[in-house]
């Protein structure tokens, strides 16, 4: 159990348009989903947290109009790369933590990734 | 500031090696420790955490981690390295909040 899926796994978009990327949890119910993003040879670095039903909360240095988050039911959180430009190519993660189950601990689960290539 | 390093930056074994990657996270409070591997082309996965209790940890596919409060460190180690575990490997910290804090990651490569 515990499954994190994300799609697309892989985009090409043109300078300038949006693309969307959605993070869904397949077998539980996540209020909290955060997204990463990892660029080559470097850790991952959290851009925002996704609860559910309300304002995502962005981190330092994250343009919150440039990356919409909308985390619309308890198991889909949606990013968009508004206006993409070359530098916002990367590899882009979701995760979900699962929580309210008695006697167990925070734990995320991660999802696959989706590689966003703007030309 | 929480900061979490891992300075092993690339590692290289032959199978039947043993392994240990080092971690060392920042004083923070109270702190959670995780380790998460990622597979070439896959997600990432859980290895083993540390919550509290003993402080030597088991994870899955014989990796253990121990978390020495001391040295802020929580280094992992696997006895006997196989080519699968040709991955990247992550530390990471929660502080407080349900925020992870990822160190750099380590690139493991192990030949046959």
């Amino acid at each position: 159990g515990a499954v994190v899926s994300q799609h697309p796994s892989r985009v090409i978009c043109k300078s300038g348009t949006s693309v969307k990327i959605e993070c869904r949890s397949l077998d539980f119910q996540a209020t909290t989903m955060f997204w990463y993003r990892q660029f080559p040879k470097k850790s991952l670095m959290l851009m925002a947290t996704s609860n559910e039903g309300s304002k995502a909360t962005y981190e330092q240095g994250v343009e919150k109009d440039k990356f919409l988050i909308n985390h619309a039911s308890l198991t889909l959180s949606t990013l968009t790369v508004t206006s993409a430009h070359p530098e916002d190519s990367s590899f882009y993660i979701c995760s979900a933590e699962r929580g309210g189950l008695a006697g167990t601990t925070y734990e995320q689960y991660f999802g696959p990734g989706t590689r966003l290539t703007v030309t | 500031a929480q900061s979490v390093s891992q300075h092993n930056h690339h590692v290289i074994l032959s199978e039947a090696a043993s392994l240990e990657l080092g971690c060392n996270y920042s004083y923070g409070g109270t702190v959670n420790l995780f380790w998460y591997v990622q597979y070439p082309g896959q997600h990432l996965q859980l290895l083993l955490k540390y919550f509290s209790g003993d402080p030597l940890v088991k994870g899955i596919k014989g990796f253990e981690a121990e978390f020495i409060k001391s040295k802020f460190s929580f280094n992992l180690r696997k006895p006997s390295v196989q080519w699968s575990d040709t991955a990247e490997y992550f530390c990471a910290g929660l502080y407080n909040t349900d925020k992870l804090i990822f160190g750099t990651g380590t690139r493991l490569q192990v030949f046959p």
